[in-house]
């Protein structure tokens, strides 16, 4: 079975530029959530969504969003890019949303703005 | 808010050495604790769990038990190996929450 996979793997772009990054959870999985991991530093959470409705928000600015799709992958949009947005984004799925829920991470979309 | 602090690392062993990584939380109520790791290059991949007081959590000689009155959770294992060199993150589920909450990380490197 495949797990959670992200693209792209890889990404470089400009200050002010928009940018998308892409999910697809385990299949069966309901839950994504997407977390920024900044050198150095542990994963912070931005978002949860499970069931296509967003059920958790980090401290992060309106410039990220994001949204699930009928078949639970999820899209994590960043508009107004700047130098400190430069980090890891891993995407993790879960069968639920409950405390006891194992997460599992994909492999990371690793993002550069210059 | 709720945090977790962990030790700061490196942690610099040779194999076969005994391995401690310190953890302790903040939190309210029955948060679950989780221990990831991180190899070079990939996502995380959790390690072991523990979803309530006095409970441990073990997987591939590691070790780790939810201690309430310390409000702790410390990483162990016996006897370490090269292979086990990684980025180690201590992390909480709130009792009421959804998000994971990290701590900074220990990078842990065994040499041979």
């Amino acid at each position: 079975d495949a797990g959670v996979t992200q693209s792209p793997t890889h990404l470089i772009k400009t200050r002010g530029q928009h940018v998308t990054l892409r999910c697809s959870p385990i299949s069966g999985h309901k839950s994504v959530s997407w977390y920024q991991q900044v050198l150095g530093q542990g994963p912070q959470f931005i978002f949860q969504y499970y069931e296509k409705e967003e059920r958790g928000r980090g401290n992060f600015p309106d410039r990220f969003s994001a949204r699930q799709f009928p078949n639970y992958s999820s899209e994590l949009n960043v508009n107004a890019l700047l130098l400190g947005d430069s980090a890891l984004y891993l995407c993790a799925s879960s069968l639920g949303r409950g405390t006891n829920t194992e997460a599992f991470f994909g492999q990371g979309t690793r993002l550069t703005v210059v | 808010g709720d945090s977790v602090t962990q030790m700061e690392g490196p942690v610099t062993l040779s194999e076969e050495a005994f391995l401690t990584i310190n953890c302790t939380y903040t939190a309210t109520g029955y948060p679950s604790l989780f221990w990831y790791v991180q190899y070079p290059g990939e996502g995380l991949q959790l390690l072991l769990k523990a979803t309530k007081a006095d409970d441990k959590g073990s997987n591939k000689g590691f070790e780790a038990t939810y201690r309430k009155e310390t409000t702790s959770f410390h990483l162990e294992k016996g006897s370490v190996q090269v292979s086990d060199s990684a980025v180690y993150f201590c992390a909480l589920r709130p009792q009421a929450g959804t998000a994971l909450i990290f701590g900074k990380g220990t990078t842990l490197s065994v040499s041979s």
